[in-house]
């Protein structure tokens, strides 16, 4: 069963806690994103990844980290720097098509709260 | 985004009616994609166009392309519950990010 799957559906943070969202894929897409969706608003790029070891800031980095040390997996950590985390987050994959541009595919998200 | 504009913001359509939702961009689209959403869900790829006056169907959802107006419409036909959802646009001005319209919400009455 090929997808992606992000973890956990719903995350709690409390005041000045970092926390992590996980994201996993087993398409075998070298490129992988994280969005964050508000009410009312498009999604917005908080960063992405074209390959292993190396990932960009995208229009809203600030505040949050990631990593890529492996081709499955682009977590994501929210930081305590990060005022307005309350949202919902997707990740995504891409893999180019057979017209030769990319297509992202989306994970099902996770909806963070703070306490 | 202010770059990608969609249009309307939301819609209440009678079950069977048809429907369109335009994304309008202010800035040269190197490809257009559309996507549903369910609430609380992540999004499921619709089609994705490229060329100008480019048409693409699946099942009763028809999208177009219009290269002169940098403007693509989405439409329904003969709606069903099943369409209700957010109809989200994403362009792609040519660099390897997308960037999204704020998306229309579709009500679909029975």
């Amino acid at each position: 069963d090929g997808g992606i799957t992000q973890s956990p559906k719903y995350l709690f943070r409390k005041e000045g806690q970092n926390v992590t969202l996980s994201c996993e894929q087993n398409l075998n897409h070298d490129a992988m994103y994280w969005y964050r969706q508000d009410p009312g608003q498009g999604l917005r790029l908080i960063y992405y990844s074209q390959i292993v070891n190396d990932f960009q800031k995208g229009d809203i980095a600030e505040g949050y980290s990631v990593s890529r040390e492996k081709k499955e997996s682009f977590p994501l950590t929210v930081t305590s720097a990060q005022k307005n985390p309350t949202a919902f987050y997707l990740c995504a994959s891409s893999i180019v098509g057979r017209e030769g541009k990319e297509t992202q595919y989306f994970g099902p998200g996770t909806r963070l709260l703070v306490l | 985004s202010q770059e990608l504009e969609q249009s309307p913001q939301s819609l209440i359509v009678q079950e069977g009616k048809n429907l369109t939702i335009n994304c309008t961009s202010s800035k040269t689209l190197y490809g257009l994609y559309w996507y549903k959403q369910k609430y609380g869900e992540g999004l499921i790829f619709l089609m994705m166009l490229q060329k100008g006056g480019e048409e693409k169907s699946h099942e009763k959802i028809t999208a177009k392309l219009d290269e002169k107006k940098q403007q693509s419409s989405l439409h329904i036909t003969a709606s069903q519950p099943s369409h209700a959802g957010i109809y989200l646009c994403g362009a792609d001005y040519g660099g390897n990010k997308l960037v999204f319209g704020a998306g229309t919400i579709l009500r679909v009455k029975s």
